[in-house]
């Protein structure tokens, strides 16, 4: 079965960038998606087809897609945005199924 | 203002049965993509299945046969049928309004709801 990959944490400092990678067969294919949860909250998606900003997401979330890789960019990452992060596409084989990372958490402190 | 409720989780024992529901509002269910996604425990995020525009339907390799996701037009709500419950079905299931992108069955999650437990253990 289709699988994207992350890494498990990233850590930064506030006011540094964050940079989360999302790994996936597909990805030159399939665009990527991005889900920010926050501890005991649904997920919010901060990034669509693979660099696009929803409204009300703040400037400083970005994204980009190179090849087999997805990246979600945290330009002087704040305190607030300390959660995991979840990459999403759509499995390339047909079967019309959606796939998820298994998650990155980010630590700002 | 769309907004999504779930509703019908709780403690259910290995092999029973349970329906969840998701009420929709500020826009039309059966005009959209809905989707079940489900987090256990401490993990991470699962998709589960999808109920196109179309009435079309998919689900995971972990709950197909098992699991069938429905709507009902009239009451603006989304379904999902779980039978033959196991340990490892224990989850925060979500709803989700799906939006079509990119290809051929390409759609990702632009709205969720708050999530209900379910709970399956004996």
């Amino acid at each position: 079965s289709y699988e994207l990959t992350q890494p498990p944490s990233v850590s930064v400092s506030p006011g540094q960038t964050a940079r989360i990678t999302c790994s996936g067969d597909a990805l030159p294919k399939k665009y990527a998606y991005w889900y920010q949860q926050k501890s005991g909250q649904a997920p919010v998606l901060v990034i669509y087809e693979d660099s696009k900003r929803p409204s009300g997401i703040p400037e400083r979330f970005s994204g980009s897609s190179s090849g087999t890789m997805a990246t979600l960019t945290i330009s002087g990452a704040q305190v607030e945005d300390e959660a995991d992060y979840y990459c999403y596409s759509t499995d390339s084989s047909g079967n019309h199924r959606g796939v998820f990372g298994g998650g990155t958490k980010l630590t700002v402190l | 203002e769309v907004q999504l409720v779930e509703s019908g989780g709780g403690l259910i024992q290995p092999g029973g049965s349970l329906r969840l529901s998701c009420a929709a509002s500020g826009f039309t269910v059966s005009s959209n993509y809905m989707s079940w996604v489900r987090q256990a425990p401490g993990k991470g995020l699962e998709w589960v299945s999808v109920i196109y525009s179309g009435g079309s339907t998919y689900y995971a390799d972990s709950v197909k046969g098992r699991f069938t996701i429905s709507r009902d037009n009239s009451k603006n709500t989304l379904y999902l049928q779980m039978n033959s419950l196991r340990a490892e079905d224990t989850a925060v299931y979500y709803c989700a309004r799906g939006r079509a992108s990119g290809t051929d069955g390409e759609y990702y999650f632009d709205y969720w709801g708050q999530g209900t437990l379910v709970t399956v253990s004996s």
